[in-house]
């Protein structure tokens, strides 16, 4: 079956540039998680979705960061006004229950170049 | 403070011997542990895991042992194959609900032939 899948999957900003990242979770998966990683790091969690409902946004390390899940399915991560800090891969991984279930599965990543 | 710590940036085995893969914790609330595997250009694929209430996990090549008392925990992959060379994180998380995973840095295992 399909996986999660993120386009596109690489963008190069010029900073002061607004980005938008897409997550299409794999169907009918609840829980949906975003996640920075940084060059040489792992995945450092930035937001949380179950349906439409962003439960934990602690991640997010500023206000130029927003991540929005409307129908319950797609997620778009956006960024504001990128900064060169900004570059990373970003990873949505998506999970199947609310409770009882740990394994989360990612896309491939969206690889952010801020120039 | 980084919670979850491989110590190890790489591992070189030679095909067919053992890998072993070291991973610490901190946070004495973690009580769920995976391991997932990443190629280049590709996001990370899940591996095996571990609840707190087991100390050993195995499946096929893989097995996951977990060290409470030490908070640590190892992936031994035997035989080690050519495909197996990837780099390998070290999650972990509490088990209440589906909360986020705290990664550690990873560990580049290169298998040779």
């Amino acid at each position: 079956g399909a996986g999660v899948s993120q386009s596109p999957r690489y963008k190069v900003a010029k900073r002061g540039q607004d980005v938008a990242l897409r997550c299409d979770p794999i169907s009918g998966h609840v829980s949906l998680f975003w996640y920075q990683q940084a060059l040489g790091q792992g995945p450092e969690f930035l937001t949380y979705f179950q349906n439409e409902a962003q439960l934990d946004k602690s991640g997010l390390p500023s206000d130029r960061f927003f991540a929005e899940r409307p129908e319950g399915s797609v997620s778009t991560l956006k960024i504001q006004r990128t900064q060169q800090e900004d570059s990373a891969v970003y990873l949505c991984a998506s999970s199947s229950e609310t409770r009882g279930v740990h394994e989360q599965y990612f896309g491939p990543g969206t690889r952010l170049t801020v120039t | 403070d980084q919670q979850v710590k491989q110590n190890s940036p790489s591992l070189s085995v030679q095909e067919g011997r053992i890998s072993i893969l070291n991973c610490d914790y901190t946070n004495s609330m973690f009580d769920y542990f995976l391991w997932y595997k990443k190629y280049p250009a590709e996001g990370p694929t899940f591996l095996i895991s571990i609840s707190s209430i087991k100390d050993k996990n195995e499946d096929g090549r893989f097995t996951v042992f977990l060290n409470k008392s030490a908070k640590h925990l190892s992936l031994h992959i035997v035989p080690s194959q050519p495909g197996d060379s990837a780099v390998y994180f070290c999650a972990a998380k509490t088990n209440s609900g589906n909360t986020p995973l705290v990664f550690g840095k990873g560990t580049r295992l290169s298998v040779i032939a």
